[in-house]
């Protein structure tokens, strides 16, 4: 079973604008992550956000994050054509150190 | 990330075949993992160890076994390969702070 879904499952913006993807989990977390994927290869760490914070920022990623709904955004400002790629929401349950990953949102930035 | 290797990285094989693959890594994490992908989808947990002396089950171990040899090398067999475990496997390693570093793949298909 997949605890984290993205939406939507695939975005196409021109070189320049502002992408955001949403991940929505179903139980309490103890942080949630998002990772970067570019075909075919491994998953990139991009930026963990723990329960007790509510906003995130790492370069042109901004990671909010509202436990009440259960949800998550990831905002890639002034997107660029080398941020085409699948992006995943995981979230750690329980300080189990394992991850539940959602099945990602497909990004695709035309140059 | 070249901290986490794994070996091979594509392998074709036929039903019923004995397969085992390899992931090693440099960073000095106790923590290992092996996950599978399917297309268009997340990641899905097989196995999962905390050290030498500790292995546990993912969500999907049924036809799968794993070897700790070492700190630095943790081995994913499939005792018997049928077709439906032809997918994209992951090895990841994390750190305290609870990110995941995942090794290149193996994309394993199963005729």
């Amino acid at each position: 079973s997949q605890q984290g879904e993205e939406d939507p499952q695939a975005l196409s913006i021109q070189e320049g604008e502002n992408a955001t993807m949403n991940c929505s989990y179903k139980t309490s977390i103890n942080n949630l992550q998002w990772y970067r994927q570019n075909s075919g290869r491994g998953l990139v760490h991009l930026i963990l956000i723990r329960s007790n914070e509510r906003e995130k920022h790492s370069g042109r990623l901004r990671v909010t994050l509202d436990t009440s709904k259960k949800s998550s955004s990831l905002l890639i400002t002034a997107s660029r054509a080398a941020d085409t790629a699948s992006y995943f929401c995981a979230t750690d349950m329980d300080s189990s150190y394992k991850l539940i990953f959602g099945s990602g949102t497909r990004l695709l930035v035309r140059p | 990330d070249a901290d986490v290797t794994q070996t091979p990285r594509n392998r074709i094989t036929k039903t019923g075949k004995r397969i085992m693959l390899e992931c090693s890594q440099t960073k000095g994490h106790d923590r290992m993992y092996w996950y599978r992908q399917d297309p268009g989808l997340g990641l899905r947990l097989i196995y999962y160890s905390f050290d030498v002396k500790d292995i546990n089950k993912g969500e999907i171990s049924d036809g799968y076994s794993v070897s700790r040899q070492a700190q630095a090398k943790f081995s994913l067999s499939l005792e018997s390969a049928i077709p439906n475990q032809t997918a994209l496997y992951f090895c990841a390693t994390s750190d305290t702070r609870d990110r995941q570093f995942f090794g290149p793949g193996t994309r394993l298909t199963v005729l």
